[in-house]
């Protein structure tokens, strides 16, 4: 069955230091999307970056860093001198095709990183 | 357990009319968001209501509003339909821990 895993429930660094921010999935299909969401505490969700299953190529932006991984079927995002403006709930999710046209969307059930200043 | 309830699930419409989209989020949640996805596409972030006020806003046209009402439930309204505006959206149900998405609204503009 598909499933998103992010084993971390909460994680408190020091601002400045770097942090990765782990999520492991489990799915049947080829074709698949992965996110990163983030949640700030004013509510909504903000995308950071969607990977297609064919595109293994990290990728960075800016402090923002992610690593694909289809061997271990890991999609792990790294903040690279945190700032306190990082604090926030962050998701992975997993996209599927259910039927053509029909996407089935699982999340994680997140990650609360805590930059202390 | 109800989840994201969004209705109607299917409708056709031509060019130039306007459709209404409701989304009844998980009860005590109070953020709503709305994704459109094309066909053979990703979903695309529309916008979000937190606490009925809009907290974020993503690539929705100028043709399209939405609002949050004092239940929650949210209304994605679109005047001037376009063949491109075809397409199935979602409204999503979030709280801090799980995000549900309803099962979506498939809007066929002919």
């Amino acid at each position: 069955a598909q499933k998103v895993t992010q084993a971390q429930t909460e994680i408190s660094v020091v601002e400045k230091e770097d942090v990765t921010l782990d999520c492991v999935y489990e799915t049947r299909d080829t074709t698949y999307y992965l996110f990163w969401y983030k949640q700030p505490p004013s509510g909504e969700l903000v995308f950071l970056i969607r990977r297609n299953s064919f595109d293994e190529q990290n990728e960075i932006s800016g402090r923002y860093s992610w690593n694909f991984q289809k061997s271990t079927s890991s999609f792990n995002f790294t903040i690279t001198a945190s700032q306190v403006v990082d604090s926030a709930v962050y998701f992975c999710a997993l996209s599927e095709s259910i039927t053509s046209g029909t996407y089935k969307y699982i999340f994680g059930t997140g990650t609360r990183l805590k930059v202390l200043a | 357990a109800a989840g994201v309830i969004q209705s109607p699930r299917h409708l056709i419409k031509e060019k130039r009319e306007t459709a209404t989209l409701k989304c009844y989020p998980i009860p005590r949640h109070d953020t709503v968001y709305w994704y459109q996805q094309g066909p053979g596409q990703d979903p695309q972030f529309l916008i979000s209501f937190y606490e009925k006020m809009q907290s974020d806003k993503g690539s929705i046209p100028d043709r399209f509003s939405a609002q949050q009402f004092s239940d929650y439930h949210s209304e994605l309204n679109m005047s001037s339909l376009e063949l491109g505006d075809s397409a199935l959206y979602f409204c999503a149900s979030f709280s801090p821990n799980e995000a549900f998405f309803g099962q979506g609204t498939r809007l066929t503009v002919v």
